[in-house]
């Protein structure tokens, strides 16, 4: 199983440009997240989605946009990339059935915005 | 929201000594509790999780936690230090009907020294 995977694995932006995170899960999971990652500040939700077509912001949701068509995929948008939006992004999925389980989180993706 | 704090951001033991890694949290419910490992420049990975069956869980690699309701505690302890437990911890929480969000601790840098 691969698991949750993420690309890319780094990327650096311009100030203003757009781009596109992806993420992809293979375990039929029905919830997938994604956290930003910044030193000394944990890891805070993004947005998050309980399943295909139902998504919802979490702690941190301006200037990112998601969305899932489908189960598997659950990609996060950046609109309008500034330097605060700096940071590692994680994507993590979990099981909703019989109570939750763990969460299980990709790699990772390394953005810089200069 | 429920939310945990992490008390220490940088713990320093040596090889052999114990670990422990202190967490509260705060929820008017039972929560659903965690611990996360993250090494250098990869993604977060379950060391345990409490979720209203025994007290005292038992992770990977040696790990244990202890919930203890009266004190809204979920300290991290490893009896035995190893070089390869050096890296950042996190505390988490979800509380069921939340959305199923983790909210986590700030993390904690454990370093093992020889």
């Amino acid at each position: 199983n691969a698991g949750v995977t993420q690309t890319p694995k780094f990327q650096v932006l311009k100030t203003g440009q757009s781009m596109t995170l992806q993420c992809a899960q293979d375990m039929n999971h029905e919830y997938m997240s994604w956290y930003r990652q910044d030193p000394g500040m944990g890891l805070r939700l993004i947005h998050y989605s309980v399943g295909a077509g139902i998504t919802d912001q979490g702690e941190v949701p301006n200037g990112y946009n998601v969305s899932r068509s489908t189960t598997e995929d659950f990609p996060l948008r950046l609109l309008s990339a500034a330097p605060s939006q700096t940071s590692v992004y994680f994507c993590a999925s979990s099981s909703l059935g019989q109570g939750y389980s763990e969460a299980f989180f990709g790699q990772g993706t390394r953005l810089t915005v200069v | 929201a429920q939310s945990v704090t992490q008390l220490g951001s940088h713990v320093s033991v040596s090889e052999g000594a114990l670990v422990l890694l202190r967490c509260n949290y705060s929820s008017s419910v039972p929560p659903y509790l965690f611990w996360y490992v993250q090494y250098p420049n990869q993604g977060l990975q379950l060391l345990l999780k409490y979720t209203s069956a025994a007290t005292l869980v038992k992770g990977i690699n040696g790990f244990e936690a202890e919930f203890k309701k009266s004190e809204t505690s979920f300290h991290l302890t490893k009896p035995s230090a190893h070089m390869s437990d050096a890296a950042e911890y996190f505390c988490a929480v979800i509380a069921p009907g939340s959305g199923y969000a983790l909210n986590f601790g700030k993390g904690t840098s454990l370093l093992v020294t020889p």
